[in-house]
């Protein structure tokens, strides 16, 4: 069955530097792999996603993450931490090829940017 | 612009009651899901549609029901309340089944007395 794991509820970064939230996965077969960001009282928004390709992926807010196939990890990264990237984050998961189309997500990961 | 709008936003109940909560979304996505988010379990889906008249269970969906009947709408009910479904609950869509973002909702916190 596939699964995510968020080993850190609670990361804290100060202002301007680099910021890591980990996550690893376990699916059989190909994964597709999500970052959502979820602000206090809203609903979560769509980071970026890992389908093919460059395992180095771009997305929004200047975050990005690695894909690490043999360590089945997908980390998301920002080289300068701001205040404002304080929020929740969440890792998912989608393992088409066992013909669960659906999103699996992690229990998430609280980032805390200090002044 | 497009949106995808859930009420009511805050809701409480007794044990034993019937509760729907609504979604809309005007994205003209033919995929919707619902979530629960709890402490320490992240998200969990609820039950999904990939169009109308389709519906499916997904990992969490006892005591849980939807129905499709048009392309905007995914309502939530919950037959009768139980102090377990004490949650916040997101609907969300998407435009792709696989490999697309999903849209969420602001989320509807529900409370169960």
């Amino acid at each position: 069955a596939q699964s995510v794991a968020q080993p850190e509820d609670q990361v804290n970064v100060a202002e301007g530097n680099p910021l890591t939230v980990k996550c690893t996965y376990s699916v059989s077969g190909n994964p597709y792999l999500f970052w959502y960001v979820q602000y206090p009282n809203r609903g979560l928004q769509f980071l970026l996603k890992y389908i093919t390709g460059d395992n180095l992926v771009k997305g929004s807010y200047g975050f990005e993450a690695e894909f690490n196939k043999s360590q089945t990890s997908f980390h998301l990264k920002k080289p300068s931490a701001l205040v404002s990237d304080s929020a929740l984050y969440f890792c998912a998961v989608r393992d088409f090829q066992t013909g669960a189309n659906n999103l699996f997500f992690g229990t998430g990961t609280r980032l805390t940017v200090i002044p | 612009d497009a949106e995808i709008t859930q009420s009511p936003r805050h809701k409480i109940t007794e044990t034993g009651r019937q509760v729907t909560l609504a979604c809309h979304q005007t994205w003209n996505h033919n995929n919707m899901f619902w979530y629960r988010q709890d402490l320490g379990h992240g998200l969990r889906l609820i039950h999904y549609s990939y169009g109308v008249q389709d519906t499916n269970k997904g990992e969490v969906s006892d005591g849980y029901s939807v129905s499709r009947s048009n392309t905007e709408d995914l309502p939530l009910t919950l037959e009768s309340a139980a102090s377990s479904q004490t949650s916040v609950y997101f609907c969300a869509s998407s435009e792709d089944r696989v490999g697309g973002e999903l849209f969420f909702g602001e989320g509807s916190r529900l409370t169960v007395l």
